[in-house]
């Protein structure tokens, strides 16, 4: 299957600064690529679509403000959870369409905020 | 809006045996895909197995079959021989196949999959 990188695997940062967390397509390119968060023992919620050139797109409930995110390149989307609070620690996750049917996932990205 | 349904929060096969995981979904579209992706303890989400509706024919990947009924809109996924590297969580997900590969993934809530030596 197709291959997603995150960066980095684990971050642990202070109340107050921003954390950037990136993902990466290895070996496709992608317009769209998704940002989840997810909670120990369930499931991953979608937070946004990243478009490639363009703004993305939040789900409801979702501070725009506060998870930034910047597609600069079809095989780079990067998501930045700015002035970072304790309840901002969860497990981030990214996806691409490594085929045309198909979400292919990153291994994720352990922010914990003290 | 698209709903998926995994009704059982955790269950539990002895090794070599074989384990049915539950799924149903509701919708309106008639052309969809329809996965179960694996998180082991690693979290890493790996696809273990992808139908299309158009197609009757049930997938199937070695030990991973599913059974899909598109008039009950069920789609189950059935493990053979069980191992246990197969303990992981198991996510069902949607995904309309009316706006391409860039639509988004509708998830069930997952179930906990326990294999005993």
């Amino acid at each position: 299957g197709a291959v997603v990188s995150q960066h980095p695997s684990r971050v642990i940062c202070k109340s107050g600064t921003s954390v950037k967390i990136e993902c990466r397509s290895l070996d496709f390119q992608a317009t769209t690529m998704f940002w989840y968060r997810q909670f120990p023992k369930q499931s991953l919620m979608l937070m946004a679509t990243s478009n490639e050139g363009s703004k993305a797109t939040y789900e409801q409930g979702v501070e725009k403000d506060k998870f930034l995110i910047n597609h600069a390149s079809l095989t780079l989307s990067t998501l930045t959870v700015t002035s970072a609070h304790p309840e901002d620690s969860s497990f981030y996750i990214c996806s691409g369409p490594g085929d045309p049917d198909t979400q292919y996932f990153g291994p994720g990205t352990r922010l914990t905020v003290l | 809006a698209q709903t998926v349904t995994q009704s059982q929060p955790e269950m539990s096969v002895q090794e070599a045996e074989t384990v049915t995981l539950s799924c149903t979904y509701d919708t309106s579209e008639s052309d969809y895909y329809l996965f179960w992706y694996k998180q082991p303890p690693s979290r890493q989400m790996i696809l273990v197995i992808r139908q299309e509706a158009y197609k009757q024919q049930n997938a199937t990947e070695n030990r991973f079959s599913v059974n899909f009924q598109k008039a009950a809109k069920s789609f189950s996924l059935k493990i053979s021989d069980s191992q246990l590297g197969d303990a992981a969580m198991y996510f069902c997900a949607y995904r309309s196949a009316f706006t391409g590969a860039n639509s988004k993934l509708t998830f069930g809530k997952g179930i906990t999959l326990s294999v005993r030596p």
